[in-house]
């Protein structure tokens, strides 16, 4: 199992929206609408931002936004903000009670 | 306020074993899965594997389901990570993450993490 697909980074400028991509495969992204993100600063523990592929946990801003397409899924920023700037993780379930991560994806805000 | 309160730091030798605890504290350890995902220096997340405390049955990531064992202790509401035959690429920090059920079934939402362990395997 590989881990899925994320672009190693993307920016904006503030107030611009970006997109990450996450790219499975038919036996992961493509099965499962269980696919979540993580945002981790640096040094920080990783924080649940997007489950079950679009929902947004409570306190979380509704600047974030998921959505799955085939294969891959992507998560959205709408407004960046200083702030933004970290490192995003998407994970998708995989069958058989096993899960994968993607390769991150670092954030700039310029 | 719940928390998953992780074991301290550890130092090993290359082919002994490590075993991290992670304990809930301020709320149920029942209705939840604990995944265990670990983070080498400057490199991504890495899934390990997780446990339904309720039915107490691991699943493993393929390249690790040799060398790693995931139980949990629901009297305790503790659950525990082993690594055996520790490799220099097996320094990292290792975090455990809880993921409630819906129906009886992780729903893939690791929402609450442990403060994470550093494990350095070194001799």
């Amino acid at each position: 199992q590989s881990a899925l697909a994320q672009p190693a980074s993307v920016s904006g400028s503030p107030g611009q929206s970006i997109t990450i991509s996450c790219t499975g495969t038919r036996s992961d992204i493509g099965s499962y609408n269980v696919v979540s993100w993580y945002q981790q600063h640096p040094g920080k523990v990783p924080k649940l931002i997007i489950f079950e592929t679009s929902e947004r946990p409570s306190g979380v801003s509704n600047r974030f936004s998921g959505s799955k397409s085939g294969n891959t899924a992507s998560l959205t920023i709408s407004g960046l903000q200083a702030e933004d700037q970290a490192d995003y993780y998407c994970c998708s379930y995989a069958g058989s009670g096993t899960y994968l991560f993607g390769t991150g994806t670092k954030v700039t805000a310029l | 306020q719940v928390q998953l309160v992780q074991s301290g730091a550890e130092v090993k030798m290359p082919g002994s074993s490590v075993k991290v605890s992670c304990k809930t504290s301020g709320g149920t350890f029942t209705n939840y899965a604990v995944h265990w995902v670990r983070q080498a220096p400057g490199q991504g997340l890495e899934w390990m594997g997780g446990v339904i405390p309720m039915f107490g049955t691991p699943n493993y990531a393929d390249n690790l389901q040799d060398r790693v064992t995931i139980t949990a202790d629901e009297s305790t509401s503790t659950a525990y990570m082993e690594l055996n035959s520790l490799r220099s690429e097996d320094t990292a920090v290792y975090y455990c993450a809880r993921d409630p059920l819906d129906q009886l079934a992780p729903r893939g939402a690791f929402e609450i993490w442990g403060q994470g362990t550093s494990v350095t395997v070194s001799s």
